[in-house]
């Protein structure tokens, strides 16, 4: 079946300007996750969604992120003013129920270049 | 703060060579923890996972991996390499209970040669 969606798979951002990334995760997914990834380092936390309720969001750099599900599948991860340490790849994740063991599911990624 | 700590970067090993990952946690409760891997191109896939029960856990494409908890480790192996397992491998770690948030590591680049 499909996997987890992201779009687009490469954005270029001059500094200052607002960016807007989706992600589709599995159908039915209750759990949905987004994380940063900078260039040698692994994956680090932004937020969590169970179904619309962004029940986490302990890991967002600066009030110029905000992320949203409003219907409890599609999210959208946006960051206004954009700065040059924004650079980085932005995962998203998605799990079958609410259940720490359940595994995340990885998108290919939006990579994010800030100019 | 939880985290994960793996200590090699960068590994190099030859075809049918034995392989052997190290990762440390540090978390204050029962944890489920994982290993990932992403091969170039692609996105980060599950090989395996722990949360409970045998300690020693199998995964796809013959990985394994140890839980030991007074070791606060899970090492990922694999008896005989191949040049297709040439990847990223990433350990992570959350806690147990309802849906929470990985703690990654910052990976190993595992590269095999022919």
């Amino acid at each position: 079946g499909a996997g987890v969606s992201q779009s687009p798979r490469y954005k270029v951002a001059k500094r200052g300007q607002d960016v807007a990334l989706r992600c589709d995760p599995i159908s039915g997914h209750v759990s949905l996750f987004w994380y940063q990834q900078a260039l040698g380092q692994g994956p680090e936390f932004l937020t969590y969604f169970q179904n619309e309720a962004q029940l986490d969001k302990s890991g967002l750099p600066s009030d110029r992120f905000f992320a949203e599900r409003p219907e409890g599948s599609v999210s959208t991860l946006k960051i206004q003013r954009t700065q040059q340490e924004d650079s980085a790849v932005y995962l998203c994740a998605s799990s079958s129920r609410d259940k720490s063991n359940q595994p995340q599911h990885f998108g290919d990624g939006t990579r994010l270049s800030i100019l | 703060a939880q985290s994960v700590s793996q200590h090699n970067h960068h590994v190099i090993l030859s075809e049918a060579a034995s392989l052997e990952l190290g990762c440390n946690y540090s978390y204050g409760g029962t944890v489920n923890l994982f290993w990932y891997v992403q091969y170039p191109g692609q996105h980060l896939q599950l090989l395996l996972k722990y949360f409970s029960g045998d300690p020693l856990v199998k995964g796809i494409k013959g990985f394994e991996a140890e839980f030991i908890k007074s070791k606060f480790s899970f090492n990922l192996r694999k008896p005989s390499v191949q040049w297709s397992d040439t990847a990223e491998y990433f350990c992570a770690v959350n806690g147990a209970g309802t849906a929470s948030k990985l703690t990654f590591g910052t990976g190993t680049r595992l590269q095999v040669t022919l």
